[in-house]
């Protein structure tokens, strides 16, 4: 499996409370994602970074947003979390651009509940 | 904005059955590539296809890309029950770098 790791993997959270998920790797990829998984919604693109402080929004960035200081870092901050904020973060990496045919590998996903 | 669908959502098969999942954009896609997510798992790349009528085949399942790159297909054959988990498509569309990923189909294989 890629070297990546997302952190924390489980956390519960009360509604309005800042978050941040952080995503590290250490296969020095230039492209990193951040996913969101939900029940009939499949996998649904929040943000992405096509290099260090290079960021564009998915399609579902409201209420999210990143920061990519280095390489190996790739964050997603929730503001003020909301319940419909409950749900599976999938961070995502790949060494080039989604055009060049590129595979992203998948870090194990961070559980988030808002309450 | 592109949008991508895949049927079924669900597919329940008998271990040996053949199973397909299909996968239509609303945009034409540069490139098509499948994942699999093992229940409680990650996705995990399967493969890539990038040419128009473009066919491969890994052992047991074979994919496809139509010719006006819109659409893309799974097919099983003779399920076992390694194969139980869902599968996505993923797909770029437009002008974008942004990798969208189709709703997914759950496929449980009863032995």
């Amino acid at each position: 499996d890629a070297g990546i790791t997302q952190s924390p993997r489980h956390k519960v959270t009360e509604t309005g409370t800042p978050v941040t998920l952080r995503c590290h790797q250490t296969e020095n990829h230039r492209y990193m994602y951040w996913y969101r998984q939900d029940p009939g919604h499949g996998l649904r693109l929040i943000h992405y970074s096509y290099g260090v402080k290079d960021t564009d929004k998915g399609e579902v960035s409201d209420g999210y947003s990143v920061s990519r200081s280095k390489t190996e870092d790739f964050l997603l901050t929730l503001e003020s979390a909301t319940s419909s904020q409950t749900s599976v973060y999938f961070c995502a990496i790949g060494d080039r651009g989604p055009r060049s045919g590129n595979t992203i590998y998948f870090g194990e996903g961070s559980w988030l509940t808002v309450v | 904005g592109q949008q991508v669908m895949q049927i079924p959502q669900y597919q329940h098969v008998q271990e040996g059955e053949d199973f397909t999942t299909y996968c239509n954009s609303s945009t034409t896609l540069s490139n098509i590539q499948w994942y699999k997510q093992r229940p409680g798992g990650h996705p995990v790349f399967l493969i890539q296809l990038v040419k128009s009528g473009e066919v491969k085949k890994q052992k047991r399942l074979t994919f496809q890309f139509g010719e006006a790159k819109k659409n893309s297909s799974l097919h099983i054959t003779a399920t076992q029950t390694t194969d139980v988990g869902t599968y996505f498509c993923a797909g770029i569309g437009g002008a974008t770098n942004k990798l969208i990923f189709g709703t997914g189909t759950l496929l449980a294989v009863q032995p």
